[in-house]
């Protein structure tokens, strides 16, 4: 079965430094998604994407993140000048083949685990 | 705005026993209901929605508009079924593509 992959599977960078998570979603789907859990809280909602733009953004996305899908497979997450409270787990998610909607069910990356120093 | 609660933060359960894991929402619009589920060192996975209603694992889950509810049940829990279990809501009738909307999630211990 196909799978959403995510590297690294954990980054530590020093506050104040950018940083770039990466995800391959699965191949035919159409929408792209990030969401964060910070340790012992909820999974949070930051970002969707959808044809070749952001559709949907949480107030937590703010200027210091950016997405991108720069070629036909990979989408990204950019984190500008990262802060301590930015440590958390990043999960990637996609769904929505080619003729289905956004509400298909998402298939979610194994995370990736962002420390912060 | 749309809010996912899942009172129980840990539930232990004996094998064998009912168990049942509680789903509460509050949402103006056209609710889509998800379970989802994350066994140790494993990725989020879906267990079931509520448009599906089927049953996945022996689970099922019925909605419940009245009371804004999606529990989460099963009749006889199995250790395997030992995991975290994390409800969530999305937008099915507005403009949000897609985004869905988590509860903080419940540890479920299965002991034998």
């Amino acid at each position: 079965e196909p799978e959403v992959t995510q590297t690294p599977s954990h980054q530590v960078t020093q506050m104040g430094q950018e940083v770039i998570l990466r995800c391959v979603p699965i191949s035919n789907h159409l929408y792209f998604y990030w969401y964060r859990q910070i340790l012992g809280q909820k999974v949070e909602f930051l970002v969707s994407f959808y044809n070749n733009e952001i559709s949907e953004k949480s107030e937590i996305f703010d200027d210091q993140f950016s997405v991108e899908r720069p070629d036909g497979s990979n989408f990204t997450l950019k984190i500008r000048s990262t802060k301590l409270e930015d440590s958390a787990m990043y999960f990637c998610a996609s769904n929505g083949g080619q003729g289905a909607y956004s509400n298909q069910p998402q298939h979610f990356g194994d995370g990736t685990r962002l420390s912060i120093l | 705005a749309q809010r996912v609660t899942q009172p129980e933060k840990l539930l232990s359960v004996f094998k064998g026993a009912p168990v049942e894991l509680k789903c509460n929402y509050s949402y103006s619009g056209s609710p889509e209901l998800f379970w989802y589920v994350q066994y140790s060192r494993q990725r989020l996975q879906l267990l079931l929605r509520h448009i599906s209603r089927e049953s996945i694992k022996g689970f099922t889950a019925d909605l419940n508009k009245g009371e804004t509810s999606f529990h989460l049940k099963k009749p006889f829990a199995q250790e395997e079924d030992s995991a975290m279990y994390y409800c969530a809501l999305h937008n099915a009738g507005g403009t949000s593509y897609g985004k869905l909307t988590f509860g903080q999630g419940t540890i479920l211990t299965v002991h034998p």
